[in-house]
């Protein structure tokens, strides 16, 4: 069956730029009908979606966090990246990336997903 | 400040029915975009519990179940067992917001 694993250094400075990887498996990640989306969660917090991208390349992204985010897609290899840039403490957070069912109207929902990673950002 | 509002806690006895809401607005829920429901068991990710309202994907049992009125939308759990005691998520897309995906707040729930 489909899965994710995220990648990626789970510590990261202030400032710096968190990059983090997703590999898909059991799937290709040109299927039609889905996007890959990118989701975090800081400690003992909700969800907080960050953007998506389509195998084409074409990318939304969180208006709130949109100015730093950048999704990339390598279909070659079968994997989805993310590079969120300046980063503070307040990005500490576990960093989901998951399958993203999207319907026409713009219904979408994420499943599945992957383990998750931690990153967190301190000095 | 979630754009969906989910109560922060309920709580209900093994084998009792409880009730998880997820209140939007208009730009979402309300404009009759579907709302889907995710199990978060401690320390593992988030699982698709509910899709497009009422779906249950394979697996779920149907002790599980989902409903969408105006702008609010429920998640419904009989026959309550301590497996799920978890924190459940509701998620919608909101069309204000750059076609966003947006998630309430959370809520834990615990099996007494």
């Amino acid at each position: 069956q489909l899965q994710l694993q995220e990648s990626g250094p789970g510590l990261v400075k202030p400032s710096e730029t968190l990059s983090l990887t997703c590999t898909v498996s059991g799937g290709s990640i040109s299927s039609s009908s889905y996007y890959w989306g990118w989701i975090r969660q800081p400690p003992g917090k909700g969800l907080e979606w960050i953007g998506s991208i389509y195998y084409s390349g074409s990318t939304y992204y969180n208006p709130s966090l949109k100015s730093r985010v950048t999704i990339s897609v390598d279909t070659s290899k079968n994997q989805f990246s993310l590079k969120l840039s300046s980063v503070t403490a307040a990005d500490t957070a576990v960093y989901y990336c998951a399958r993203q069912v999207t319907m026409v109207r713009g219904d979408n929902w994420f499943d599945p997903w992957g383990q998750g990673t931690l990153v967190t950002v301190s000095s | 400040q979630s754009v969906l509002t989910q109560p922060p806690s309920v709580s209900g006895a093994p084998g009792q029915r409880v009730t998880i809401s997820c209140t939007g607005s208009s730009s979402n829920i309300g404009a009759g975009y579907d709302v889907h429901w995710y199990q978060q068991l401690p320390g593992t990710a988030p699982k698709l519990l509910i899709y497009g309202n009422s779906n249950r994907p394979s697996g779920v049992p149907d002790r599980f179940s989902g409903s969408k009125s105006g702008t609010s939308a429920s998640l419904a759990i009989t026959g309550l067992q301590a497996e799920d005691e978890a924190d459940y998520y509701c998620q919608s897309y909101d069309s204000s917001l750059s076609g966003s995906s947006v998630f309430g707040g959370g809520t834990k729930l615990t099996v007494l």
